[in-house]
């Protein structure tokens, strides 16, 4: 069964720095691409960041994150992390941790229950 | 980036309704176009891929269709079950988008 849990998710201040982290489990990580989506209260979802399969060496991040958040991957830990700095109000969401499937086409098949990161002075 | 735009924002239906939403895309994206479901306090739940593909354990009385730029989600037959709020996201080009979402709520 695949299973996806985040962590790292709390409350900081504005222009503070917050890591999340995502274990895997369930399928061979390397194998897959994966991403984080995050959904301000009462909000819809954004897409935030995504790293490719294998050694990562392909990362995409929103307009909204490019130069604050950092994703990167330890396929020998099976686990993802989205690196976020500077952050502002407009940050605090549930962040989740997402896989890919059935690329090149691509849809995210499995989600994580997500963390809540709140920024607030 | 490429915009994704769904319609209505929100509809009341009833159980036993067929009921369609719409989801409209920027450029064109192919058949690159997935949907989710989320009901409140939960993580979305993959619905269809691809257009039309439907998702493992996904019931038939959801289906996709559409091309290029505008695209259907249908759910035949509403069940008491399927009343939550339903995104689109087009995997065409990074970032990968999401629409607003459409909230179904009973009537």
């Amino acid at each position: 069964e695949v299973q996806l849990v985040e962590s790292g998710g709390g409350s900081v201040q504005p222009g503070g720095s917050l890591r999340l982290s995502c274990s895997a489990s369930g399928f061979t990580f390397s194998d897959y691409s994966m991403h984080w989506v995050r959904q301000a209260p009462g909000k819809g979802l954004e897409f935030v960041s995504g790293i490719s399969n294998k050694n990562g060496d392909s990362t995409f991040y929103a307009a909204s994150v490019q130069g604050r958040f950092i994703i990167s991957r330890d396929n020998s830990k099976n686990t993802v992390y989205l690196q976020m700095s500077s952050l502002t109000t407009a940050d605090t969401a549930v962040y989740y941790c997402v896989k890919d499937d059935r690329c090149p086409a691509c849809y995210f098949d499995h989600w994580g229950r997500g963390t809540l990161v709140t920024v607030s002075s | 980036d490429i915009q994704m735009t769904q319609s209505p924002s929100s509809l009341s239906a009833s159980v036993g309704d067929r009921v369609s939403i719409t989801c409209r895309a920027s450029q064109s994206i192919s058949s690159y176009l997935n949907w989710y479901q989320q009901k409140p306090g939960q993580a979305p739940k993959p619905l269809i891929y691809g257009t039309s593909s439907l998702h493992s354990g996904v019931p038939s009385r959801f289906s996709g269709s559409g091309s290029g730029t505008d695209f259907t989600l249908t759910i035949s037959t509403l069940q008491p079950e399927d009343f939550a709020t339903y995104f689109c996201q087009q995997t065409y080009k990074m970032p990968w988008t999401l629409g607003q979402g459409t909230k179904v709520e009973i009537k």
